[in-house]
């Protein structure tokens, strides 16, 4: 099986960086994504990391590290359409590799 | 450029009907995957085709099938519909070893 942990919402500021967190346990593991999905949406990627460390882009960067299961996706210059859920999804050396997802965070920018 | 094509996008059945939804991946893409995702809930995995065929089955109900067709077009059907199958259902489609890629969505709603 595999378990894959995320809070469940977090407050930020406009302008301001936030960091959102998401460890999982699941054997075969393959690579990790993140999702932003606004609601009544579509899931829309935001960055996919298989190996070891930081990826950029843009205001969006996220991080990986295989040995400690653990993941997080950095927002940074916040902006109010950044109010969104944040989905962390993990694919498995399996037959289909398939996405499996986290339970997401509900992010809220305020003013 | 072509997206992952859903349809219809609402949909509203009464209890014990049956509905079918169609997803157009995007071409050349050879693997489709169906997702459910309940209000507040994260997407949840049903099934999947690679190349026309079965690859994968996750947590769908007896009532529900899928196939993939000749054209790479899948169809989701579902027959005795209950309250609980009321959900947003998200076909996304890949080629490789990431380019996940969602359609946006049918919103079934039973009544």
């Amino acid at each position: 099986g595999q378990n894959i942990d995320q809070p469940t919402e977090m407050t930020a500021t406009e302008g301001a960086i936030v960091q959102i967190n998401c460890t999982y346990q699941t054997s075969g593991f393959n690579g990790l994504f993140w999702y932003q999905q606004h609601a009544g949406e579509a899931p829309t990627f935001l960055s996919y990391n298989v190996l070891d460390g930081l990826e950029e882009k843009g205001r969006f960067s996220s991080f990986l590290s295989r040995s400690k299961g653990y993941s997080y996706l950095l927002l940074k210059e916040l902006q109010m359409k950044d109010s969104a859920s944040y989905l962390c999804a993990v694919t498995r050396e399996d037959s289909s590799y398939k996405l499996i997802f986290g339970s997401g965070t509900r992010l809220l920018v305020r003013p | 450029a072509a997206g992952v094509i859903q349809s219809p996008r609402h949909l509203i059945k009464e209890k014990r009907e049956t509905a079918t939804l169609k997803c157009y991946p995007i071409p050349r893409h050879d693997t489709v995957y169906w997702y459910q995702q309940g209000p507040g809930q994260d997407p949840q995995f049903l099934i999947s085709f690679y190349e026309k065929m079965q690859s994968d089955k996750g947590s769908i109900p007896d009532r529900f099938s899928a196939q993939q067709f000749s054209d790479y077009h899948s169809e989701l059907n579902m027959s005795s519909l209950e309250l609980g199958d009321s959900a947003l259902y998200f076909c996304a489609s890949r080629i490789g070893g990431k380019g996940y890629t969602f359609g946006s969505g049918t919103r079934l709603t039973v009544v």
